[in-house]
């Protein structure tokens, strides 16, 4: 069975600092997506990885993927306020994409 | 304007009453999925759809049903709810399967009682 964790499960950030989430899986896929969710709001979506190595960018957040340590990262640059959310890391396994989502970490930016 | 709309965005029914939840996409989509979120759970994939008449399970499918008739709408049936199905629902869609974004409903709160 796949697992997907996320770590921390909260994290409180202060405004102007730097921080980096991280979503490791336990088994192979090349295939990863990190979502954003602003509470009592739906699920927008913020990065497609699709092979070891992908990095995409944009705004303050970068997101990369090392399939071979099952590992993705969320790095945050200069947080603001905005950026105040919860981000789900998934993982797409089979032919067909099945898609397993992690519990999603908290973020919460203070002045 | 490209959406996903879900209807009904509430709803409180008793156990056992059969209902439906309907998803529809206007974007020629062809993967279309349907999630529960439930706190300290995050989001489980209960079934999806990578075109007409072309489903499969996802982790927790127990107690649901979907059928894809045709490409826009992808409805979720609870032929008997039972109170531990109460959760917010999301459907999604995207243009294949799953290699590109993923667009999500505004979600579906149900109440089980």
């Amino acid at each position: 069975e796949l697992k997907v964790e996320q770590n921390p499960l909260f994290l409180s950030m202060q405004e102007g600092k730097n921080y980096t989430i991280y979503c490791n899986y336990s088994t192979t896929s090349d295939r990863l997506y990190w979502y954003r969710q602003d509470p009592g709001k739906s699920l927008e979506s913020l990065f497609v990885l699709l092979s070891n190595g992908a990095v995409k960018q944009e705004g303050r957040l970068m997101a990369s993927l090392d399939t071979k340590a099952r590992l993705s990262t969320l790095h945050i640059t200069a947080a603001v306020h905005d950026l105040s959310a919860t981000y789900f890391c998934a993982v797409g396994t089979g032919a067909n994409s099945k898609l397993t989502f992690g519990k999603g970490i908290t973020l919460s930016v203070r002045p | 304007e490209a959406q996903v709309t879900q209807n009904p965005r509430y709803l409180i029914t008793v156990t056992g009453k059969k209902l439906t939840v309907t998803c529809s996409q206007n974007m020629n989509h062809e993967y279309m999925s349907w999630y529960r979120q439930d706190p300290g759970l995050g989001l489980r994939q209960i079934y999806y759809s990578m075109n007409v008449e072309v489903t499969d399970k996802g982790d927790v499918p127990e107690g649901y049903k979907v059928s894809r008739k045709e490409k826009r709408n992808f409805p979720l049936i609870l032929e008997s709810p039972s109170p531990n199905q109460t959760s917010l629902y999301f459907c999604a869609s995207s243009l294949s399967t799953l290699q590109e974004t993923q667009y999500f409903g505004p979600g579906t709160r149900l109440l089980v009682l």
